[in-house]
């Protein structure tokens, strides 16, 4: 069962605009969420992370935002960098610890 | 580099034989956790410990597959009679206190491949 969506495999955005990546995510009981980037070969590094008692977090060029009643979180990359093109991962917990990850959406920023 | 170490990097082994995988978290994390990630897949939790204590396993963990963490320090994740199936990046994270708004962080994986 996917508790956690990432519903765009991909995505292509031109250097010094904003990205936008989205999240879905069924369970209610999720109270922590998380981001996090992934270059081929290394594992996953944390981005930015967001409790559900907020609706946003920013950190530099990192946003991001959460929308409890409709299940849906985002995160905003602004200005977007050549050094930002990797797999982004969404991420949730429910007070038990462990993780549960939404398949990833592939980031590539044009020059 | 204090951050999560693995090893080795990379795995290949035929099909039937037993493998086991090294991690160390960063220091004085006494949570670790253990994911796989397969291809165009998230990483799916294994299992993890608290200290030495083996917390939790998840469904995804047969009986072939044993985690330990003998010291609360590094800890081995070994896979017995290894299947095709289970050609995929096992990666190992921790974390630094009893909080569930802890943030997880990761190593760089062990890929396995069974041949």
């Amino acid at each position: 069962d996917q508790q956690v969506k990432q519903n765009s495999p991909s995505l292509s955005v031109q250097e010094g605009r904003i990205s936008i990546l989205n999240c879905d995510y069924t369970n209610s009981m999720f109270d922590y969420f998380l981001w996090y980037k992934k270059y081929p070969a290394e594992g996953p590094t944390f981005l930015i992370s967001i409790s559900s008692i907020k609706d946003k977090n920013e950190d530099g060029r990192f946003t991001v935002f959460l929308n409890k009643s409709a299940k849906h979180l985002s995160l905003h990359i602004v200005p977007s960098q050549p050094g930002d093109s990797a797999v982004y991962f969404c991420a949730a917990s429910a007070n038990d610890y462990k993780l549960s990850f939404g398949a990833g959406t592939t980031v590539t920023v044009r020059a | 580099d204090t951050g999560v170490s693995q090893d080795p990097r990379h795995k290949i082994t035929k099909r039937g034989q037993n493998v086991t995988f090294r991690c160390d978290p960063i220091s004085e994390h006494n949570r670790l956790y253990w994911y796989r990630q397969t291809l165009g897949q998230g990483p799916e939790f294994l299992t993890y410990f608290q200290n030495e204590a083996q917390l939790e396993k998840s469904r995804l963990l047969s009986d072939r597959f044993s985690a330990e963490r003998p010291k609360g320090s590094f800890s081995t994740l070994e896979i017995q009679r290894t299947e095709q199936g289970d050609s995929a990046m096992y990666l190992c994270a921790s974390s630094p206190r009893d909080s569930s708004t802890d943030t997880q962080y990761f190593g760089p994986g062990t890929r396995l491949t069974v041949l």
